[in-house]
């Protein structure tokens, strides 16, 4: 099982550029990755999803080394409405493995 | 599109009581999950089914069962409830294993 781990908590500023970095050491060669963001109360929404080197869509950049034991989320200019929890998941069914989350608190 | 829906949001039980969750997506997704979620814990997935008919067991599935009879429904069953499965029960569906996944807004089970 490809176990996940990410910083417990980050904080930043708005308009800061923020990188959450979720460590995969595990990972089987036909795994992607993919992140979540979850606001209190709802249910985690995709945000963005990858297999090898960069990904890029219209909210966030993914950026997976060579040898994928680990990616990186990149939030550009990140804004009040960005707070949240980001999971990282690794893996198909049965295997499903969530991370604890990374909680992210941005100030003004 | 109302995505995936979860039925009911909000339940107390008393310990022993029986129940079942309803979830229901209109997307025509093959795969559907179930989930909980406990403080500091993530999400652990409990049962899925990768199409009509089929289920098959998660991380946690001890005390749960499934049912899939339609496509669009997937239906979870607590049996004999326990505080231990006191929990936010999240469901969500996808096209494929790897495809990213759709969640409901959970619901939330108080065991007494």
């Amino acid at each position: 099982l490809a176990k996940t781990t990410q910083p417990i908590s980050m904080d930043s500023y708005e308009g800061q550029e923020v990188n959450i970095t979720c460590s995969h050491n595990n990972i089987a060669t036909n795994d992607y990755i993919t992140w979540y963001q979850q606001f209190p109360s709802q249910g985690p929404r995709f945000i963005i999803q990858g297999y090898k080197t960069k990904v890029t869509n219209e909210v966030a950049s993914l950026f997976i080394p060579a040898d994928r034991k680990s990616s990186t989320l990149s939030l550009p200019r990140v804004s009040l409405s960005d707070t949240a929890v980001y999971y990282c998941l690794v893996g198909d069914p049965p295997a499903l493995i969530f991370g604890k989350g990374t909680t992210l608190s941005v100030s003004s | 599109n109302a995505g995936v829906t979860q039925t009911p949001k909000f339940r107390v039980l008393k310990t022993g009581q029986s129940m079942t969750l309803l979830c229901a997506q209109d997307m025509n997704h093959e795969y559907m999950y179930w989930y909980r979620q406990d403080p500091g814990m993530g999400l652990r997935l409990i049962h899925y089914s990768v199409g009509e008919g089929t289920t098959a067991k998660g991380e946690v599935p001890d005390g749960y069962n499934v049912s899939r009879l339609k496509k669009q429904n997937f239906l979870l069953g607590l049996e004999s409830a326990a505080p231990s499965q006191t929990s936010v029960y999240f469901c969500a569906s996808s096209f494929g294993g790897y495809q990213p996944q759709h969640f409901g807004d959970g619901t939330r089970l108080s065991i007494l």
